[in-house]
């Protein structure tokens, strides 16, 4: 069965500090994997997007990793803001073009 | 240039009675999807439709729920004689192209929380 897993669930840091989220999947083979931005009572806004070919890719200070042989991602954030409090999503598209969520990793900053 | 324009932002339904749902694409993007998402839950895909036509309805419950994306016009999610787990919020995301393309980005409305008392 496809799916997308995440960890952690949640997660507090301060201001400034830098944080590395994950995402697990084993959909395969797969198109690409996202990573979305969700605020609280928004929709998703999109992040960054990968290829299976391509190992890295940055959006300012979010940074994306993928390593398709172990199926795995992860988002690193730099020098974390306060307006980066939000939910932070990974998604795979499958063979069918179908989006496969995760459920997100929820990230508080504190000042 | 507008985002995408989803209305209500709530609405709030007893049950038995209709759930109305309206998107408004991109300007320029004919490619409309319908998400829901359930609390501490991911995004769940129910219906991708282009104008006058359902492209992909294969997350959509077989009963009580329908869409449609006219030629003029928003596109509309419509729940017949709702229950207390259609609660939720539904998202709408629209796209330029067809969905099939596989880089393509989706742009997301700020969602409808449907709440059913």
């Amino acid at each position: 069965k496809n799916q997308v897993e995440q960890s952690p669930q949640s997660l507090i840091i301060l201001e400034g500090k830098n944080c590395t989220l994950q995402c697990n999947y084993t959909v395969s083979p797969f198109s690409n994997l996202r990573w979305y931005k969700q605020d609280t009572g928004r929709g998703p806004v999109s992040l960054t997007i990968m290829t299976f070919s391509e190992n890295t890719k940055s959006n300012g200070r979010y940074t994306a990793t993928l390593d398709a042989d172990t199926k795995q991602s992860s988002l690193h954030i730099t020098a974390s803001q306060l307006s980066d409090s939000a939910s932070y999503i990974c998604v795979v598209m499958d063979s069918n073009y179908q989006l496969i969520w995760g459920a997100g990793t929820k990230l508080i900053i504190k000042p | 240039n507008a985002g995408v324009m989803q209305n209500p932002r709530h609405l709030v339904r007893r049950r038995g009675q209709e759930a109305r749902l309206r998107c408004s694409p991109m300007k320029g993007h004919s490619h409309v999807y319908w998400y829901r998402q359930l609390p501490e839950e991911g995004l769940k895909f129910m219906v991708y439709l282009q104008k006058e036509n359902i492209i992909d309805e294969s997350g959509m419950p077989k009963e009580r729920f329908s869409a449609e994306f006219p030629k003029e016009g928003p596109s509309i999610l419509r729940i017949q004689q709702v229950v207390r787990g259609d609660s939720a919020a539904y998202f709408c995301a629209s796209s330029p192209r067809q969905g099939a393309v596989p880089n393509e980005k989706l742009f997301f409305g700020s969602g409808t929380q449907l709440s059913v008392l």
